[in-house]
């Protein structure tokens, strides 16, 4: 099946620095890609969809300053958590579809200090 | 009614039991219904496409009932590496490729 691998897998960071989380499709070529986060205990929650060659759509309640994404090519999308605080602390994870079924990266464990 | 609605469970079940969990859905528009393993702090998997009245796969069953608007996943003998939660996914309402999650389920099958 479709591969879709998200670098780090976690990372601890100061308050007030930035972070960037990567996410590839390594064997297709994806449009469009997702992030979530998923806070413990809780379900995923679409924070933003990456569209290659243009602007990330947020959702609401999403700031788009603060959780800066990035499509570049069709295979890789990037999520920068800009001035990261404590309660950004999250388990985040990127997803592509291949047709019907959507593939998620490893996640990543980010832990604000 | 929420876009998607499950049971949280937890369900804690002895090796060998079935278990059936159900999810209800808000948009009947909906075709296509999915079932994810989520296990601990890994990301989801997919378990199971739901395209017509329901799909069996081994162990597993997912049926559809769209005049209620549920989908439901039955695993039968149950088996200790089933523990995981089990995430009911459906389309969201007006996207071709955004998806919902529910909340999961989780299971846990006991020796």
């Amino acid at each position: 099946g479709a591969v879709v691998s998200q670098h780090p897998s976690w990372v601890i960071c100061k308050s007030g620095t930035s972070v960037k989380i990567e996410c590839r499709s390594l064997d297709f070529q994806a449009t469009t890609m997702f992030w979530y986060r998923q806070f413990p205990k809780q379900s995923l929650m679409l924070m933003a969809t990456s569209n290659e060659g243009s602007k990330a759509t947020y959702e609401q309640g999403v700031e788009k300053d603060k959780f800066l994404i990035n499509h570049a090519s069709l295979t890789l999308s990037t999520l920068t958590v800009t001035s990261a605080h404590p309660e950004d602390s999250s388990f985040y994870i990127c997803s592509a579809r291949q047709g019907v079924e959507a593939f998620f990266g490893q996640g990543t464990r980010l832990t604000v200090v | 009614r929420k876009e998607v609605e499950q049971d949280p469970g937890p369900f804690n079940v002895p090796e060998g039991a079935t278990v059936a969990f159900n999810c209800t859905y808000s948009n009947s528009a909906s075709q296509s219904f999915f079932w994810y393993r989520q296990d601990c702090r890994k990301e989801p998997k997919l378990l199971m496409s739901v395209y017509s009245s329901g799909n069996e796969d081994g162990r597993f069953t997912a049926q559809l009932n769209r005049a209620s608007q549920y989908i439901s996943l039955l695993i039968r003998d149950s088996k200790l590496s089933d523990s995981a939660t089990y995430l009911c996914v459906v389309p969201r309402p007006g996207s071709a490729r955004q998806l919902t999650f529910g909340s999961g389920t989780q299971l846990t099958v006991l020796p």
